[in-house]
């Protein structure tokens, strides 16, 4: 079974640093998703990618955040200036198409300190 | 505002019972709907999905339904099992990508 796969899967991070979390999607989805979960809440999206843009992001989404295909495999996460409010698990997903089921990653947990 | 609400945040239900979950959103018009299964410190994992001009999927033991007008899907599982017993979150989704998931339903069957 084809897998999404995060590195690191924990991230200790000083308040104030950047931090750029990794993912590489299934090799045939076209389409890629941040989420994050913050400790006992819901899964919130941040920013969805396809044909090497942003299709579509979130409130939670702001300059803060970037991401970036910067290969054919992989897809990350980048959040400068961290902040205590940042610490949760983030995950990465991808899909084959538009409306069709997403696989997700077993996620970063991101603390920061 | 857009909101997505789940029955309840914990159901208990009998070994080999039906388990039906709700989920109902207000202020969204969403192209398709997914349910996920989560397990604790896991990535959701894709259970069904459901697109707005359908009424009701099958996948095995599980049964999704989706009612625009009401603007509710029912997720049920039949003969249900304990290793059914995680957290089952909907989410709805517009065809750019953008998403929002409810805040989850854990269910717990017993043996």
């Amino acid at each position: 079974e084809p897998e999404v796969t995060q590195t690191p899967s924990h991230q200790v991070t000083q308040m104030g640093q950047e931090v750029i979390l990794r993912c590489v999607p299934i090799s045939n989805h076209l389409y890629f998703y941040w989420y994050r979960q913050i400790l006992g809440q819901k899964v919130e999206f941040l920013v969805s990618f396809y044909n090497n843009e942003i299709s579509e992001k979130s409130e939670i989404f702001d300059d803060q955040f970037s991401v970036e295909r910067p290969d054919g495999s992989n897809f990350t996460l980048k959040i400068r200036s961290t902040k205590l409010e940042d610490s949760a698990m983030y995950f990465c997903a991808s899909s084959a198409m538009q409306g069709s089921g997403y696989t997700f990653g077993s996620g970063t947990r991101l603390t920061v300190v | 505002s857009q909101k997505i609400e789940q029955n309840s945040e914990a159901l208990n239900i009998q070994e080999g019972k039906t388990a039906t979950l709700t989920c109902n959103y207000t202020n969204y018009s969403p192209a398709y709907l997914q349910w996920y299964r989560q397990d604790p410190g896991r990535g959701p994992v894709f259970l069904l999905l459901i697109r707005e001009n359908e009424k009701e999927k099958r996948k095995e033991r599980l049964k999704v339904t989706f009612d625009t007008t009401l603007k509710q899907s029912l997720f049920h599982i039949t003969a249900s099992q304990p290793a059914d017993s995680a957290t089952y979150l909907c989410a709805l989704h517009t065809n750019a990508g953008k998403s929002t998931f409810g805040d989850g339903t854990t269910l717990t069957v017993k043996p």
